[in-house]
């Protein structure tokens, strides 16, 4: 299993540009997750999502939108970007047992 | 909604030591507390959890204590390595499934 798995890695976009962050899961998990974690502030849920076909706010939604179409992937978008969106967006799924991140995608606006 | 806070904010202590990091919350309706590290450029990763119908919880170095009267939950790290070396993030929700609160994350460093 690849566990929850991210896309792209890197990123760079200037002002104003607008991009989609996908987030894919194998673990059959009901609950996704999109959080974003900038220095000294730990992590701060953006969006999250329930099953397929739900999205609810987090924390912190403002200038985000996500999508559920199927149950394994979880998509963040980014309408017109800020140079207050640049962040490390990690995305994760939880079950019972725990809730587990995939491996960051780090986003510079400039 | 909830709130967790944690402390302290960076920890050093001499390889061999133990470490002690603290987290309190707010909703008395929280009853998951799960604990993750995170090493530099990696993602954070669970390591030990409790839930609150417990009240310690122990993984060989690694143990968790929970006091639901006064919200707070502790992380313990005994025989410190240099490999505890990492960012420790608590965290708090009303389920294993549910949305976590977390805290703001305790560097840990552990000295030769």
């Amino acid at each position: 299993n690849a566990g929850v798995t991210q896309t792209p890695k890197f990123r760079v976009l200037k002002t104003g540009q607008s991009m989609t962050l996908l987030c894919a899961q194998d673990m059959n998990h009901e609950y996704m997750y999109w959080y974003r974690q900038d220095p000294g502030m730990g992590l701060r849920l953006i969006h999250y999502s329930v099953g397929e076909g739900t999205t609810a706010k987090g924390e912190v939604p403002d200038g985000y939108n996500v999508s559920r179409l199927k149950k394994q992937n979880f998509l963040l978008g980014l309408e017109s970007a800020a140079p207050s969106q640049t962040s490390v967006y990690f995305c994760a799924s939880s079950d019972r047992a725990g809730q587990f991140f995939g491996p960051g995608t780090r986003l510079t606006v400039l | 909604g909830e709130n967790v806070e944690q402390h302290p904010s960076t920890l050093s202590v001499q390889e061999g030591d133990s470490a002690v990091i603290k987290c309190t919350y707010s909703d008395s309706a929280s009853n998951y507390f799960p604990w993750y590290k995170q090493e530099l450029g990696k993602r954070p990763q669970l390591i030990i959890d409790i839930r609150s119908n417990v009240g310690e919880k122990k993984d060989q170095r690694i143990a968790v204590t929970l006091n639901k009267t006064a919200k707070h939950f502790s992380l313990h790290i005994t025989e410190t390595q240099p490999e505890d070396s990492a960012v420790y993030f608590c965290a708090a929700s009303t389920g294993t499934a549910s949305k976590l609160t977390f805290g703001t994350g305790t560097r840990l460093q552990v000295t030769l």
